[in-house]
């Protein structure tokens, strides 16, 4: 079965720092992987999906990287603000049918 | 476009109750998805539809069922609640399973 992990659980960096998000999962045959950020009492907003045959996805100030081989993603979102608050969640597309193995969630704090 | 809507938001049930949770999208996505979250156990899977008429179990299925009678709406249903069954549910679709939307959530509790 597809384990997902996303270390550190809690982070908390002044506003400008940039924000490295780790993820990483067992099974290397993955069909896609999707980011999303989920603020407190609310629904999950879908911020970057990458395929598997890609390498990196952009939007913005976010960058993921897909690295099958290690089983790794990373999210990288470039000068950090208060508002970039949230719990970043990964999750891995196992099959065609679209089913998501989610990680714990990176809880994110940006200090002014 | 209302993209994902879920219904009711708040539910209080006593154990042995029933209930339903309606979920509707508006973008004509085939795929939709029912995920339970609890806390330092991330979203799991309940149930998912890969079209009109069509159902299949998920990770977490037991004491759950579902319907999906019309494209846009996928149903979850609780025959006979249970505590252990208070969590936050949250549905999601998407098309031909890409890019996955989800709803604002329901949060039930079980009495």
């Amino acid at each position: 079965k597809q384990e997902v992990t996303q270390i550190p659980a809690a982070l908390s960096v002044p506003e400008g720092e940039n924000l490295v998000l780790n993820c990483s999962f067992t099974d290397s045959a993955i069909y896609n992987l999707q980011w999303f950020r989920q603020d407190p009492g609310k629904g999950l907003t879908s911020l970057l999906l990458i395929q598997s045959s890609q390498r990196e996805q952009t939007s913005g100030r976010l960058n993921a990287s897909l690295d099958k081989s290690s089983g790794r993603s990373t999210l990288y979102i470039a000068a950090s603000q208060p508002g970039d608050s949230a719990t970043y969640l990964c999750a891995v597309g196992t099959d065609s049918w679209g089913k998501l193995q989610f990680g714990a969630g990176t809880q994110v704090v940006v200090t002014p | 476009n209302a993209g994902v809507t879920q219904t009711p938001k708040f539910r209080v049930l006593k154990t042995g109750q029933s209930m339903t949770l309606l979920c509707a999208q508006d973008m004509n996505h085939e795929y939709m998805y029912w995920y339970r979250q609890d806390p330092g156990m991330g979203l799991r899977l309940i149930h998912y539809s890969v079209g009109e008429g069509t159902t299949a179990k998920g990770e977490v299925p037991d004491g759950y069922n579902v319907s999906r009678l019309k494209k846009q709406n996928f149903l979850l249903g609780l025959e006979s609640a249970a505590p252990s069954q208070t969590s936050v549910y949250f549905c999601a679709s998407s098309w031909i399973g890409n890019e996955q939307f989800f709803g604002p959530g329901t949060r039930l509790t079980v009495l």
